[in-house]
């Protein structure tokens, strides 16, 4: 079992959907959570980050963590074909120390 | 957000060349890098911790006689990839920390170097 599991999608929404992503973990020492964005052929670019359980709000995007469950979401309200990429959760016992990722998720927003 | 800086974006090379990935933290200094290697619709798999002034740790599995590793400076990574094999082709990403491995920091990507080895 792999200690960061992500459904690939790839997950296809209309314009202006919500879109829910979300990462299942193993490891009880994680204590930072992030989201990347990634798009083809270019580096990570960092979305959220967060520290333990709770919810954290920038712009349309929104991140959740459950500890207790070990699960944590990214939602996007009013989605947009910009939003189209490769999504990445990252976690790790310290923030800046080695992280471990999950495989991405692709989402199309699609016209 | 802090910036890092990765050249070059793409590079071709013939089998049995060596070649060199610079990675820059450009506005903060950075005490520890990362390397990452990502082959298409997977994840990033971390090859190396790269830290100024010191040797780099390399992960289980990764020839660190073939991926050289130099931190020099508090804001420049090199990685070079020795005597490269098709096999070798991949993304080849770099992160930057801008502190010493403490919790809270935050790490930020180049934007990648897609290495193609014929």
């Amino acid at each position: 079992q792999k200690e960061v599991e992500q459904d690939p999608g790839p997950l296809s929404v209309p314009e202006g959907a919500i879109v829910s992503l979300n990462c299942t973990y193993s490891n009880s020492a994680f204590q930072y959570f992030m989201w990347y964005r990634q798009y083809s052929r270019k580096g990570p670019e960092l979305l959220m980050y967060t520290y333990s359980s709770g919810n954290k709000e920038d712009g349309r995007f929104t991140a959740q963590v459950d500890k207790s469950s070990k699960y944590i979401s990214l939602f996007i309200r009013d989605s947009q074909p910009s939003d189209s990429a490769t999504y990445l959760c990252a976690m790790g016992p310290g923030g800046g120390n080695k992280l471990t990722f999950g495989t991405g998720t692709q989402l199309k927003v699609e016209l | 957000g802090a910036v890092v800086s990765q050249h070059p974006s793409w590079v071709i090379c013939k089998s049995g060349t060596s070649v060199k990935i610079e990675c820059r933290s450009l506005d903060f200094q950075a005490t520890t890098m990362f390397w990452y290697r990502q082959f298409p619709k997977q994840s990033l798999m971390l090859m190396a911790t790269s830290n100024e002034g010191s040797k780099a740790t390399y992960e289980q599995g990764v020839e660190k006689d073939k991926f050289l590793i130099n931190h020099a400076s508090l804001t420049l990574s090199t990685l070079t990839v020795t005597s490269a094999h098709p096999e070798d082709s991949s993304f080849y990403i770099c992160s930057a920390s801008a502190g010493q491995g403490k919790t809270g920091e935050k790490l930020f990507f180049g934007s990648g170097t897609q290495l193609s080895v014929l």
